[in-house]
Parts: C-alpha cells; sequence; structure tokens
C-alpha cells in the first residue's frame, strides 16, 4: 500500500453533530485531498492541500472545513452534518508531478 | 455541472473480447487525461494517463485514445479479464502538473463474464 490510511472506516452520526474524518500519510507527499463518491455524480473534490496550513475549497466545500497541521495528516471536518453528506469520503495524496493521485480506502459516514 | 461525463453506467462484455470504455468532456482547457479503476470498498487506483499532446497511450492491455476535436477519450481493454471487473472513473485537469483540481466522471461499472 501506498502509506495513505483514512479513519475511521464506517461511522454514524446524528444530523447536527459535527465529525472529524483523519487521513494519514507517511509518504511526505505536499499535495492532499479530500473527495466525496456518491452515486451519478462521480468524485467531487471537497477541499484540497498544497502544504502544512495551506488548503483551498474545492467544488463542494459548503458545510466542510479542513486543517493540516503536519505534512502527514488531513483532517476533514463537518461541523453539523447533514442527511446530504451521507458519502464515501476519499483522501488523496500526490506528489506534484506527472500522473496521477494515490487514493485511501475511504470513509462511509451515514448521516441519521 | 459535470464537465467530465462517463454516460454508460455499465458495460458487460465476455472475458477475452475487447471491453470500450467511453468519456466525455466539456471544459476545452482540459489537457490531461487519466483513468482509475476502482472494486468494492477499495480506493480508487491510478490506471493510465494521456496528455493533450498525443492521441493515444498503450500500457500492456490497456490503451486510451483521446480525440480532442471531439472532446473525447476512451479506454479499451485487450483481452478483458474476469479480474478487470470493477467500476472505471474517467478524470481530467488542466494542466499537465496542475494539483488543484481534477474532476471525475461518474464511472462505469464493468463486467467481464467467464
Amino acid at each position: 500500500d501506498a502509506g495513505i490510511t483514512q479513519s475511521p472506516r464506517h461511522k454514524v452520526t446524528e444530523t447536527g453533530t459535527p465529525v472529524t474524518l483523519r487521513c494519514h500519510q507517511t509518504e511526505n507527499h505536499r499535495y492532499m485531498y479530500w473527495y466525496r463518491q456518491d452515486p451519478g455524480h462521480g468524485l467531487r473534490l471537497i477541499h484540497y492541500s498544497y502544504g502544512v496550513k495551506d488548503t483551498d475549497k474545492g467544488e463542494v466545500s459548503d458545510g466542510y472545513s479542513v486543517s493540516r497541521s503536519k505534512t502527514e495528516d488531513f483532517l476533514l471536518t463537518l461541523e453539523s452534518a447533514t442527511s446530504s453528506q451521507t458519502s464515501v469520503y476519499f483522501c488523496a495524496i500526490s506528489q506534484g508531478v506527472l500522473g496521477g493521485y494515490t487514493f485511501g480506502s475511504g470513509t462511509r459516514l451515514t448521516v441519521v | 455541472d459535470q464537465q467530465v461525463k462517463q454516460n454508460s453506467p455499465s458495460l458487460s462484455v465476455q472475458e477475452g473480447r475487447i471491453s470500450i470504455l467511453n468519456c466525455d468532456y466539456t471544459n476545452s482547457m482540459f489537457d490531461y487525461f487519466l483513468w482509475y479503476k476502482k472494486y468494492p470498498a477499495e480506493g480508487p487506483t491510478f490506471l493510465i494517463s494521456i496528455s493533450s499532446i498525443k492521441d493515444k497511450n498503450e500500457d500492456g492491455r490497456f490503451t486510451v485514445f483521446l480525440n480532442k476535436s471531439a472532446k473525447h477519450l476512451s479506454l479499451h481493454i485487450v483481452p478483458s479479464q474476469p479480474g478487470d471487473s470493477a467500476v472505471y472513473f474517467c478524470a481530467a485537469r488542466e494542466g499537465i502538473y496542475n494539483n488543484n483540481d481534477m474532476r471525475f466522471g461518474a464511472g462505469t461499472r464493468l463486467t467481464v463474464k467467464p
């Protein structure tokens, strides 16, 4: 495996509660991303980071925030979870050179 | 607004035959294209890519073709094997080295029957 892990793998939470998903890499890659996967939409970018404390919004960032205080960790927070945020969340890393991303195994989040 | 479209949600082929997965894009600024493969309960894995300066890229059984004028690309798998059964995502971005935003299609589920 490429040294990227996501936690937790599964989570069920109630509407209105805060939730934090964690992505951890051991590759020392500069770029990290959070995507969500939904049927009919494929993968959509939520937020990304291009370095420690350097983050930016993606295509579907509303309702999400991120933090990156260390190169190896990229956290995604749902401030107040809603049912529309039920999804599978993938973290990805990139060296920033030609080629694709390396994805984690995903976190399945259910908001009830 | 989906800038990358995979209009076939599923495809079924016989083992040994050719699988052709199609992808269309609307953003003429896209110049780097990738295919990812995803098995259940796993993350997508990078399969093959092509830049806009080429119209074909080959890697073993996998070949990607790019038709810039039609804004269309396709992935050919020859011969198809049961282990190729997975969801395939097409992706595109502006700039070969641009790491800020990659757009994905909705995916095509390929089933290869023995």
